[in-house]
This record gives C-alpha cells, sequence and structure tokens, in this order.
C-alpha cells in the first residue's frame, strides 16, 4: 500500500466552483502534512502546510483528521490559475517528505 | 536571490554513460535533497544532505551517489546510467525538513 494516496482525476470544474481534494496516509506517526502545487512540467511548489486545527490562506482551506489519516484541500471561487496538480505530502520523523501522485485540476472558462 | 538552481535543463545519455547533475543554492540552506519524478509514481528521495559533509540515502539510492563539500551545492552522479533512470530529477533546499524549495529540474533520457 503506497504511503500517501489520492485520487488521481481530473477534477473539471468551472471558475467560481467550489472543488475539494482528499489525500490519505498509512503511517499514524507522521507529524508534518503539507500540499504542494505542480504546473505542467514545472517543479513543485509549497502551497500550504496543514495543521491539526485546520488553517486557512486566502481561497484555500486545508483540514487535517489524525484519527481518520486523511487530509482534505478546499479550493473556493476555482481561478483559471489554479489549474495544476496538487501534490499530498507527508512526512514522518526525520528528513524525508511522502508524496501523493497528485491529483489534477482543470478549471474552465 | 537566484534561489534553487540545476544544471543541465535537459540531458540525454547513452546506457553505461556516467554524468553529473547540478545543483546549487544561494539561500544558506542546510537542508538538500534529490527527488526523481516518474509518470503514475510520484517524487521519490534518492538521497539528501542535512549539512556539508553529511549525506545519507533516501527511498530509491541505487545508482546514484551525492557529495556535499559546500553549503551550497549539492550535485548527483550517475554512475552508469540506465535507460530506468530516465526521470525528471529535481534537487530542493531548505531551512528545515518541513520547508522545501525545488529548483526547475533535469530532464534525463538514457537510451
Amino acid at each position: 500500500r503506497k504511503e500517501v494516496e489520492q485520487d488521481p482525476g481530473p477534477f473539471n470544474v468551472p471558475e467560481g466552483a467550489t472543488v475539494a481534494f482528499n489525500c490519505t496516509y498509512s503511517n499514524s506517526a507522521s507529524q508534518s502534512f503539507f500540499w504542494y502545487r505542480q504546473d505542467c512540467r514545472k517543479e513543485p511548489k509549497l502551497l500550504m502546510s496543514v495543521y491539526s486545527s485546520g488553517n486557512e490562506d486566502g481561497r484555500f482551506t486545508a483540514q487535517l483528521n489524525r484519527a481518520s489519516q486523511y487530509i482534505s484541500l478546499l479550493i473556493r471561487d476555482s481561478k483559471l490559475s489554479d489549474s495544476a496538480t496538487y501534490l499530498c505530502v507527508v512526512k514522518h520523523s526525520g528528513y524525508a517528505l511522502n508524496f501523493g501522485k497528485g491529483t489534477s485540476l482543470l478549471v474552465t472558462p | 536571490n537566484a534561489g534553487v538552481t540545476q544544471t543541465p535543463k535537459f540531458q540525454v545519455l547513452k546506457t553505461g554513460q556516467s554524468m553529473t547533475l547540478q545543483c546549487a543554492q544561494d539561500m544558506n540552506h542546510e537542508y538538500m535533497s534529490w527527488y526523481r519524478q516518474d509518470p503514475g509514481m510520484g517524487l521519490r528521495l534518492i538521497h539528501y544532505s542535512v549539512g556539508a559533509g553529511i549525506t545519507d540515502q533516501g527511498e530509491v539510492p541505487n545508482g546514484y551517489n551525492v557529495s556535499r563539500s559546500t553549503t551550497e551545492d549539492f550535485p548527483l552522479r550517475l554512475l552508469s546510467a540506465a535507460p530506468s533512470q530516465t526521470s525528471v530529477y529535481f534537487c530542493a533546499s531548505g531551512p528545515s525538513p518541513d520547508t522545501q524549495y525545488f529548483g526547475p529540474g533535469t530532464r534525463l533520457t538514457v537510451l
């Protein structure tokens, strides 16, 4: 079983829509959680960290459910520029980041 | 600041050739790492370093060597290239393991 699992999508949504992605992780000892964004043929970039209490950054809201071992990302009022692949990332103790395969989002006019 | 730079951007090798992928950062970060990204596989950690002179293996280290003689540079060496090493290689650096800034990547094809 892969450590971090995501629905690959693609999610096709119209501009202005709200879309949510989920991610599950297998290691209950995981300590840190992140969402990265990766544009086509570009490097991954940190979108936001995910905290146990949940956190919001503008139109983006991230939630963590440790009991069920899943992480979510909610995007409100989708923009064309939100089209990208969203990577769920989990870290245990130590150094290595464990990446999911990503969820593809396409926002259409 | 240039951030994290990687050279070359593209490379084609023949099986058995060796080469070095360069990675440099100008942010004085202690942590640096190399990942490879393959279709349908996600990013996988090859090697990492927590400071000059200190390196360790990640999830997929076989066929690769690294060294960290300075804080700024973290080259990745392919000893004898194989078609299975065709991939996109990303270098990353950060002030801590939780904060990683990725370079633009090197697209490597091994024939």
